[in-house]
């Protein structure tokens, strides 16, 4: 039973670039979550998305982050032109569609981003 | 106001005793609440959750949470060095799916 894949693990981009995160939710689960962690800061929500449906982007920067949760295949978390304050650890997180035990929201290994 | 407040330092407990931590929430309308454990390097792991005023115990951990206070603790119990780790609280604010994290405490369980 897999629990959420991410990938890649670490990541380095030059300033510019454009940088793709991958998530791939838990077995049955339909709602997928980006969180960021930045060094010595606590987690901070980004965006929750269903499938083909992002249900609330409130904590995605304006400029540069975008999200997608496509009918096949993983979520993907796109920063473009990217620049130092975006290194940091970027987590995905599932949840079932039917939430008996609601909000429970389970983490995969998170994605390093460096920018260099 | 923060959504989440963990307000203490890193906490120190000698093996075997009762660590405890406090977090403090904002939106009275949160009916869902959790406990994550990180350790260094790693993703959070959920460890506990609790929805109803009291206490619900698991293992060596309790969760206790008080609405009318706007307060949820995490007690561990017989604590071991493998607990040695950076615990979150988390609360999902009302009206969304979103979980709002606290900075989390950094609990040393010494041998």
């Amino acid at each position: 039973n897999a629990g959420v894949m991410q990938n890649p693990r670490h990541l380095v981009r030059r300033r510019g670039q454009e940088a793709r995160l991958r998530c791939s939710p838990m077995k049955g689960h339909s709602h997928v979550y980006w969180y960021r962690q930045l060094p010595e800061e606590g987690l901070k929500f980004m965006v929750y998305l269903q499938k083909e449906n992002i249900i609330d982007e409130s904590g995605m920067p304006k400029e540069r982050f975008s999200a997608e949760f496509p009918k096949e295949g993983p979520s993907i978390l796109r920063i473009q032109q990217v620049v130092r304050g975006d290194s940091a650890a970027y987590f995905c997180a599932s949840s079932p569609p039917t939430q008996t035990s609601a909000g429970e929201q389970y983490f995969g290994p998170g994605t390093r981003l460096t920018v260099t | 106001q923060k959504e989440v407040e963990q307000n203490s330092g890193p906490l120190s407990v000698p093996e075997g005793a009762i660590a405890s931590l406090n977090c403090t929430y904002s939106d009275r309308g949160s009916q869902s609440f959790f406990w994550y454990r990180q350790y260094s390097g790693k993703s959070p792991e959920l460890i506990m959750s609790i929805y109803s005023n009291g206490d619900k115990e698991d293992g060596r951990f309790t969760a206790q949470l008080n609405k009318a206070s706007q307060y949820v603790s995490l007690l561990i119990r017989d604590s071991q060095p493998s607990d040695s780790a950076t615990y979150l609280c988390a609360v999902i604010i009302y009206g969304n799916n979103r979980l709002a994290f606290g900075k989390g405490n950094q609990v040393v369980v010494i041998p």
